[in-house]
């Protein structure tokens, strides 16, 4: 099946610090995620962005999809920015596969 | 939030036990998943359902078994709880798969939080 690598494995900035979240795929897709798991374990949707730019607040993503990678960006980061983030995809005629996460640490 | 409850939310069980893990959602998706988290991984699929009584394995579908009588409710069962299926599972939701019949963005459930003894 697919891979899925994410970098950095661990993240730890100050509050107010902006960071650049990378995710790398095998093959084509058809659906790309970005998760926020919080730390009460609940997922919750960042972005569903297969290709192209969206921005949400202070979160926006990108998905250059014929170079196979996307890339999570948070600015003026807050401690309730704390947590993992996964980006999972799904390639055609696959599962979705997630990979391992950026572990995210906002210090006050 | 998508309408996605999982029941129950903690279990304790022995190994050799059968559990059983229930997926309720109330957006009427045909696609439903079951995922297992473990320290370290990402989720991982073990079955998903195409529809009422449709089920299909997933990456890590030994030992589980599924059901989906209703729309609704998709059901997770450990046959014989082992301590290896210690885990936190949860339960997705979708309109399509491939994306070409509405979206395929998933939404989970809280999880369920399984200790196996």
């Amino acid at each position: 099946g697919i891979q899925v690598e994410q970098s950095p494995p661990d993240l730890i900035l100050q509050e107010g610090a902006n960071s650049t979240l990378r995710c790398n795929f095998s093959d084509s897709v058809n659906n790309l995620q970005w998760f926020h798991q919080n730390p009460w374990g609940q997922l919750i949707n960042l972005f569903y962005i297969p290709s192209g730019t969206k921005q949400n607040g202070r979160l926006s993503a990108t998905t250059v999809a014929t170079e196979r990678y996307s890339l999570l960006y948070i600015s003026s980061s807050q401690t309730t920015d704390s947590g993992v983030y996964f980006c999972a995809v799904v390639g055609l005629g696959d599962d979705m596969r997630f990979g391992a996460g950026t572990r995210l640490t906002v210090k006050p | 939030d998508a309408g996605i409850t999982q029941s129950p939310r903690h279990k304790v069980t022995e190994t050799g036990t059968p559990v059983t893990l229930r997926c309720h959602q109330t957006e009427n998706h045909r696609y439903m998943y079951w995922y297992r988290q473990d320290p370290g991984h990402g989720l991982r699929l073990i079955h998903y359902s195409y529809g009422v009584k449709d089920t299909d394995k997933g990456e890590v579908s030994d030992g589980y078994s599924v059901s989906r009588s209703k729309t609704e409710d998709f059901l997770l069962t450990l046959e014989s709880a082992t301590s290896s299926q210690t885990s936190v599972y949860f339960c997705a939701i979708s309109e399509s798969y491939t994306g070409t019949s509405g979206t395929n963005e998933q939404f989970f459930g809280p999880g369920t939080r399984l200790t196996v003894l």
